[in-house]
């Protein structure tokens, strides 16, 4: 079983849907969360940590299940530039950082 | 300037030809990882440093070597390249006084292709 899975998609949304995905862990004693984004070719950049109560930034709201096993990441108001792989990423306590395969959203206009 | 710049960008090259990837960072970060992603895989951990005296192997490290030539500078070898290694390749770093505890902060990439 893989640590961290996702569904990859592709989300196709028209710009200003709400688009909502989730992943989930296997390792229950993982201790911290977060939303990496990648955009195509390039980089995964760190787009927010989740923290136990969920948290907003903008237009994006994390939130995180422990007793499930998941974390999701919803995106209000789509932009066109939100267009990108949503990497989910999971510490399980140490150095080590699992990453899910990421979850592809396409915003059309 | 990026923070964390890789040389070669693209590579292209054949079977059992040694291959050297170049990773340098002005964040002042002591930790530096090696990953490999292949499309439907998450990243994959390769090697990991914690300091120039520390190196670790990460959960695909045969075929791969590295070298922690100083704390700003940490470089990945394919010793004799195969088909299997073609890949996309990230260097990262992240520091202890990052922001967020574990935010780990990549390279552009070198998209490597063994022939």
């Amino acid at each position: 079983r893989k640590e961290v899975e996702q569904d990859p998609g592709p989300f196709n949304v028209p710009e200003g849907a709400t688009v909502a995905f989730n992943c989930t862990y296997s390792n229950s004693a993982s201790q911290s969360f977060f939303w990496y984004r990648q955009d195509c070719r390039k980089e995964p950049k760190l787009l927010m940590s989740v923290y136990s109560s969920g948290n907003e930034d903008g237009r994006f709201t994390a939130q995180l299940n422990r007793a499930s096993q998941y974390i999701s990441l919803l995106i209000r108001d789509s932009k066109l530039s939100d267009s990108a792989t949503y990497l989910c990423v999971v510490n399980p306590g140490s150095y080590k950082l699992s990453f899910g395969a990421g979850t592809t959203v396409t915003v059309r206009a | 300037d990026a923070d964390v710049t890789q040389t070669p960008r693209n590579r292209i090259t054949k079977t059992g030809k040694r291959i050297m990837l170049e990773c340098s960072q002005t964040k002042g970060h002591d930790r530096m990882y090696w990953y490999r992603q292949d499309p439907g895989l998450g990243l994959r951990l390769i090697y990991y440093s914690f300091d120039v005296k520390d190196i670790n192997k990460g959960e695909i490290s045969d075929g791969y070597s590295v070298s922690r030539q100083a704390q700003a500078k940490f470089s990945l070898s394919l010793e004799s390249a195969i088909p299997n290694q073609t890949a996309l390749y990230f260097c990262a770093t992240s520091g202890e006084t990052s922001g967020s505890a574990n935010e780990q902060f990549f390279g552009p990439g070198t998209r490597l292709t063994v022939l």
